[in-house]
């Protein structure tokens, strides 16, 4: 089975520090995500990669950003935490090549910015 | 550009009720299309996927039927049970635009005894 794994499942921050959260997945996925899931907002994607050292920005790349230094690990960074950044962060990752490739997710991280 | 447009929740239902929970959605190319259902607590997990036109993807009773000519993919279950209760997402991935997945809101059911 694929298994996306996240660093923490609850977070607590102080505004102003520098966050990061770890998502691995252990299927050789080419395809990494990082999305926020906020009430009524549903998923939306911060960032992607297509492959190591590869990164897009999704809708709302602001105020964060990403690394991809190996395949299987795909990092988020908070530079400088701000409350409006409390939520569910998700991770995920997929196979290239196919629309009908699924997206496995990790369990998801609450961070919550005090 | 491609989008996911899902009925509105909440939903309560009560045990071994029809559940039908809407789905519509706009694409450029071929997309194929996915319901993920959240537990609470949890990540999003694949219910079913269909992957053409008028494909059924089905899965613990769920169904749902992959409509072109009405750009739909509406998830339905004969008879409920309070374990449904959860979030449930469609969802649509577009070769065309990489290997992105676009999702909607997400419809929130619980299910009552």
């Amino acid at each position: 089975d694929v298994k996306v794994t996240q660093s923490s499942r609850y977070l607590v921050k102080r505004t102003g520090e520098k966050v990061f959260l770890e998502c691995v997945q252990d299927m050789d996925h080419e395809n990494m995500f990082w999305y926020r899931q906020d009430p009524g907002l549903g998923l939306r994607l911060i960032y992607f990669s297509y492959d190591v050292k590869m990164k897009e920005k999704g809708d709302i790349p602001e105020g964060y950003s990403v690394s991809r230094e190996k395949k299987e690990r795909f990092s988020l960074i908070l530079e400088s935490a701000s409350t409006n950044q409390t939520s569910m962060y998700l991770c995920a990752s997929s196979l290239t090549g196919s629309s009908s490739y699924e997206q496995y997710f990790g369990p998801g991280t609450r961070l919550t910015v005090t | 550009g491609d989008s996911v447009t899902q009925m509105e929740g909440p939903v309560t239902l009560s045990e071994e009720a029809f559940l039908t929970i809407n789905c519509t959605y706009t694409a450029t190319g071929y997309p194929s299309l996915f319901w993920y259902v959240q537990y609470p607590g949890e990540g999003l997990q694949l219910l079913l996927k269909a992957t053409k036109a008028d494909d059924k993807g089905s899965n613990k009773g769920f169904e749902a039927t992959y409509r072109k000519e009405t750009t739909s993919f509406h998830l339905e279950k004969g008879s409920v049970q309070v374990s449904d209760s959860a979030v449930y997402f469609c969802a649509l991935s577009d070769l065309k635009t990489g290997n992105q997945f676009y999702f909607g809101t997400g419809t929130s059911l619980t299910v009552i005894p």
